[in-house]
């Protein structure tokens, strides 16, 4: 079955990086848009960041551009958010998702349909 | 960027009842709107996508609307496994923004 399943969480201080993976299986990982979407703790949903089936397209929150990169690797069927720079506001548990539409490029539009079951990042020092 | 205002922020209904969650767009979006369902330390669930077409195996009893910038989602008969709380998504443009949430609790 189509499943996503994050890890590389953890407690880091202030400053410092984290590399967050999801591993997706049960689908053509080449095929769909993927995102990851945070959740401080007793808050609400924020997307975070996004990258279109092709790479052709990536996108980011505000408060994270410059800090944030995110990344796929076909070959491992992965996909990656480096962190760098953390600050205590990125405190959440992070989830990756997947598109629900495949080959979703510039002119379509597309939301989620499976998610992952979220690793929690801790910035503290 | 595209805020999005859910109402109420929570409610409380008996099983059996009919209950509403609006969801404001603060500008046109089409029919890009989503909803998901979120239990306690559980991760999110996607039950609509497009205003009004259901996700894949769920139940016929959620459904939504569109009136203009206002989305509707409603759950026709609620039972005490919807006791959750819901978020509306805009995926009309980037950054893609949720709304602030509606906990739904059983009488």
């Amino acid at each position: 079955q189509v499943q996503l399943v994050e890890s590389g969480g953890g407690v880091v201080q202030p400053g410092e990086s984290l590399r967050l993976s999801c591993a997706a299986s049960g689908f053509i990982f080449s095929n769909y848009g993927m995102h990851w979407v945070r959740q401080a703790p007793g808050k609400g949903l924020e997307w975070v960041a996004f990258m279109r089936y092709d790479e052709s397209n990536e996108y980011y929150e505000d408060s994270v551009k410059g800090r944030f990169t995110i990344s796929r690797d076909y070959s491992k069927n992965t996909l990656f958010l480096h962190m760098n720079s953390l600050k205590p506001e990125d405190t959440a548990v992070y989830y990756c998702a997947k598109e629900l539409l495949a080959s979703c490029g510039g002119d379509c539009f597309s939301t989620f349909d499976i998610w992952g079951q979220g690793t929690m990042v801790t910035v503290s020092s | 960027d595209i805020q999005m205002t859910q109402s109420p922020s929570s409610l409380s209904a008996s099983v059996g009842d009919r209950v509403t969650i609006t969801c404001r767009a603060s500008q046109g979006i089409s029919t890009f709107l989503a909803w998901f369902q979120q239990k306690p330390g559980k991760a999110p669930k996607s039950l609509i996508y497009a205003a009004s077409s259901l996700q894949s195996g769920v139940p016929s009893k959620f459904s939504g609307s569109r009136s203009g910038t206002d989305f509707t989602l409603t759950i026709s008969s609620l039972q005490p496994e919807d006791s959750a709380t819901y978020y509306c998504q805009q995926y009309n443009s980037f950054p893609q923004t949720f709304g602030q949430g509606t906990k739904v609790e059983i009488k």
